[in-house]
Formats: C-alpha cells, sequence, structure tokens
C-alpha cells in the first residue's frame, strides 16, 4: 500500500508560476524525500528533510514537513517548461523506501 | 557521482521467454540494490530488494520464482523475468543505495519491458 498521498495528481501552470504539490503520509518518519521522474525515465533525487527541519531549500525548491500533520509540500518557484514531469515523495527507512502516488507537474510556454 | 545504469533500456519478447535485466552503479559500490515496478501514470513499487553476496528478499506478492534477482558483486544486479507473459510488461526500475550511506536511492533510468 502507498505510504504518501499527493495531491494534486495533475497540475498544469504556465512558465513563470509557482507550482505547489502536497504529500501526506501515515506513520512516522526519521525523513522525508521528494524525486523527479521525466517521462519514461528513473528517478532523480531532489532534496530530503529530515524529522526535525520544517524547511528546506534548494535552488528553485522549497520543501516543508509538517509533522503533526503528516504532511509534507514542494514548491517549485519561477517553473520552467523543463519542470514538467511526474513528482513523487517517499518516506521509508534505509531498507525500504514508499512512495507517494504522485503529481504530474505540466508547465506549458 | 553516484550514477547507476540499466540494460537495456527497452525490450520487446514473446510471451514465454526469459528477459534478463541489468543494473550496474558506475561510480560507487552498492551492497544494497533495489528493484520496482512501475505501471502507467502509477507509482514504483518495490518489488525486491537485493543484498549482494545473498539472496534478494521479496514484497509480498511478487513471485520470487518469476523474478530472479542476483547480486553477484557490489555494482552488478540482475533481474530475471522468466516466462514472461503480457501481464508482465512494465517500466522496471533498479536503485542502488551506496555502501554506507544513508537513506538516499541512486535511481537507474529505468527498462522498458513489452511481452507479445
Amino acid at each position: 500500500s502507498q505510504q504518501g498521498e499527493e495531491d494534486p495528481q495533475a497540475l498544469s501552470i504556465q512558465e513563470g508560476e509557482n507550482a505547489t504539490m502536497n504529500c501526506s503520509y501515515k506513520t512516522s518518519i526519521n525523513n522525508l524525500q521528494w524525486y523527479r521522474q521525466n517521462s519514461g525515465r528513473g528517478l532523480v533525487h531532489l532534496i530530503l528533510i529530515r524529522s526535525n527541519e520544517r524547511e528546506k531549500h534548494s535552488g528553485r525548491l522549497r520543501v516543508t514537513l509538517d509533522t503533526s500533520k503528516k504532511s509534507s509540500s514542494l514548491l517549485i518557484t519561477a517553473s520552467r517548461a523543463a519542470d514538467t514531469a511526474s513528482y513523487f515523495c517517499a518516506t521509508g527507512t534505509a531498507s525500504k523506501l514508499t512512495f507517494g502516488t504522485g503529481t504530474r507537474l505540466q508547465v506549458t510556454l | 557521482g553516484a550514477v547507476v545504469s540499466q540494460h537495456p533500456s527497452w525490450v520487446i519478447c514473446k510471451s514465454g521467454t526469459s528477459v534478463k535485466i541489468e543494473c550496474r552503479s558506475l561510480d560507487f559500490q552498492a551492497t544494497t540494490m533495489f528493484w520496482y515496478r512501475q505501471f502507467p501514470k502509477q507509482s514504483l513499487m518495490l518489488m525486491a530488494t537485493s543484498n549482494e553476496g545473498s539472496k534478494a528478499t521479496y514484497e509480498q506478492g511478487v513471485e520470487k520464482d518469476k523474478f530472479l534477482i542476483n547480486h553477484a558483486s557490489l555494482t552488478l544486479s540482475t533481474l530475471t523475468v522468466t516466462s514472461a507473459h503480457p501481464e508482465d510488461s512494465s517500466f522496471y526500475i533498479c536503485s542502488a543505495r551506496r555502501t554506507g550511506g544513508y537513506n538516499e536511492q541512486f535511481f537507474g533510468p529505468g527498462t522498458r519491458l513489452t511481452v507479445l
């Protein structure tokens, strides 16, 4: 079963706009990770946020984590067409990652 | 660094044949590798965890006799889909965890398997 549920399932925005996607999970975590997957490709690791962190930045990415609500959000600022991809959150241990259902982001010119 | 390759990137085979997919960590050693399966527009589902020098651990519902995994070295794991059927058609993705590393898994580009 999926540990994470993501919403929205699909998101379409114009270039330059911000994109926000959310992930909710069910059990306690040590950390949460976000991955990007271009169509028909493998996953690229974006960012890892630990359970004692509330916010983390990496370039145009901002991740927040609210362990009390068991949720995380990924914000992509000033989106570009190249950001078009599916985005997955993942939780788990070193032995096993469980992925959320994913958000398909479409950035149009 | 931390590059994982898969071969082949795509394969088409006839029903009943076996297909081997290779997963290699190119610039690091990986004691543990993982095999995932992904259906169109769905998330990744873990099939099995492969540990170098020992038997793979399969997730519930995954047939170990159908999906044979071998992790013969610290840089290579193989997944063999035996007697493939059309329902085995899927996108197979491997990942590798660096020996001594934290939670991060490095993913291969995936292999598209189509069984006719």
